[in-house]
């Protein structure tokens, strides 16, 4: 079965240091997301794109944080520099894109800023 | 802005008891999904709900949205301890997008 792949799984960084983590979406899937998810809430969209273009980047902190998806198929979401508040975990998901397709996850990237 | 909250926010049950989330959302949707994301997982698809009023079943799980399109519900039967984890309901944030809002989400606790 096909799924969205994320590195790194675990990362620790010391506030004011750069952070990146990978996501490559399911094949074919034309839509890919980042999503954080703060422990005990839910997921919180950060960006999503539709191919290479970015279609809703609303709830992005553009100060410290930029994603690109380059050629349409894998993403990489940036935090520079990292505070404290910005631990979290970091799913990345994707879906063939359209209204009302399921999202697929990927098993996130846990985020501790120390 | 949009919001939707689920209740309770934590349940405690002993194995075999059933179990039921409610799902409220702020403003009509065009359809439901939910997610089930086990302790230190990731969300994964549970099922999507797309006319007023449907209900499904999935084995022991029976989902059914509202007919308003504005709440669903999630219920177990005779729960099991592999029921753990936070069960979510989303929907999308305005009508046409293929993007999801989030609930806030139940966390069940099974007790053997």
């Amino acid at each position: 079965e096909a799924e969205v792949a994320q590195s790194p799984r675990y990362k620790i960084t010391e506030k004011s240091q750069a952070v990146a983590f990978w996501c490559d979406p399911i094949s074919g899937h034309a839509t890919l997301y980042w999503y954080r998810q703060i422990l005990g809430q839910g997921p919180e969209l950060l960006v999503q794109f539709q191919d290479e273009s970015v279609v809703d980047d609303s709830q992005l902190p553009k100060d410290r944080f930029s994603a690109e998806r380059l050629k349409g198929v894998d993403s990489t979401l940036k935090i520079q520099p990292a505070e404290l508040g910005d631990s979290a975990m970091y799913l990345c998901a994707s879906s063939p894109g359209g209204t009302g397709n399921t999202i697929y996850f990927g098993e996130g990237s846990w985020l501790t800023v120390v | 802005g949009q919001q939707v909250m689920q209740i309770p926010q934590y349940q405690h049950v002993q194995e075999g008891e059933d179990f039921t989330t409610y799902c409220n959302s702020s403003t009509t949707l065009s359809n439901i999904q939910w997610y089930k994301q086990r302790p230190g997982g990731h969300p994964v698809f549970l099922i999507q709900l797309v006319k007023s009023g449907e209900v499904k079943k999935q084995k022991r799980l029976t989902f059914q949205f509202g007919e308003a399109k504005k709440n669903s519900s999630l219920h177990i039967t005779a729960t099991q301890t592999t029921d753990v984890g936070t069960y979510f309901c989303a929907g999308p944030p305005q009508t046409g997008a293929n993007n999801l809002f989030f609930g806030t989400g139940t966390r069940l606790t099974v007790i053997p």
